[in-house]
């Protein structure tokens, strides 16, 4: 089956430091990504769609200066946290679906996830 | 704004038991429903989807079913382990070019031996 790879699986870093976390579709190729921040006993918010070869999309409220989307592949995307904060701590899944983009009847397949935590 | 819920945060049964997991949805447009397994620190795992052109679904222990009328969905687990505690989530898509998903809630599932 698809399979995700996120890394890494936990992070701690000082504030005002940047953190790059990095999702690769590991048999399959994804022209869209989409990156997840998930609070403590809550449900998962949509951030942003990571587009190969194009911007990303930010949902509404997310900062894109603070949250830096790179899609440079078919299987690999980046999200770099920058100058983080304490308020930045929080659980980043990202997630990719197998098939064209716009095909959207069919499953995400997400990664294990980045436990961010900036003291 | 339109959004994916569920009734029971946390759902407790004994091992062995079956449980149902149920889920609300208000966008009428969404037409395709995914059920994902969250374990503590994981990412989610995919159990199942159904089309809105199908009413139930099954796969091996669980079974989903889908209400448009009420616009309820749910989750049916058969014969729990211990294996199965986790969260739960239900999401949708409704299309019109949006690919991300909108999940509900959640739901602990919690199997007692």
């Amino acid at each position: 089956g698809a399979v995700v790879s996120q890394h890494p699986s936990r992070v701690i870093c000082k504030s005002g430091t940047s953190v790059k976390i990095e999702c690769r579709s590991l048999d399959f190729q994804a022209t869209t990504m989409f990156w997840y921040r998930q609070f403590p006993k809550q449900s998962l918010m949509l951030m942003a769609t990571s587009n190969e070869g194009s911007k990303a999309t930010y949902e509404q409220g997310v900062e894109k200066d603070k949250f830096l989307i790179n899609h440079a592949s078919l299987t690999l995307s980046t999200l770099t946290v920058t100058s983080a904060h304490p308020e930045d701590s929080s659980f980043y899944i990202c997630s990719a679906r197998e098939g064209r983009t716009g095909q959207y009847n069919s499953p995400l397949h997400f990664g294990n996830g980045t436990r961010l935590t900036v003291t | 704004g339109e959004s994916v819920g569920l009734h029971l945060p946390t759902l407790s049964v004994q091992e062995g038991d079956n449980s149902i997991i149920n889920c609300a949805y208000s966008n009428s447009a969404s037409d395709y429903f995914i059920w994902y397994k969250q374990e503590s620190g994981k990412g989610p795992q995919f159990i199942i989807d159904i089309r809105s052109n199908m009413d139930k679904r099954q796969g091996q222990r669980v079974t989903v079913l889908l209400n448009k009328t009420v616009k309820h969905l749910s989750l049916q687990i058969a014969a729990t382990q211990p294996g199965d505690s986790a969260v739960y989530f239900c999401a949708e898509n409704s299309g019109g070019g949006a690919d991300g998903l909108t999940f509900g809630k959640g739901t602990h599932l919690i199997i007692q031996p």
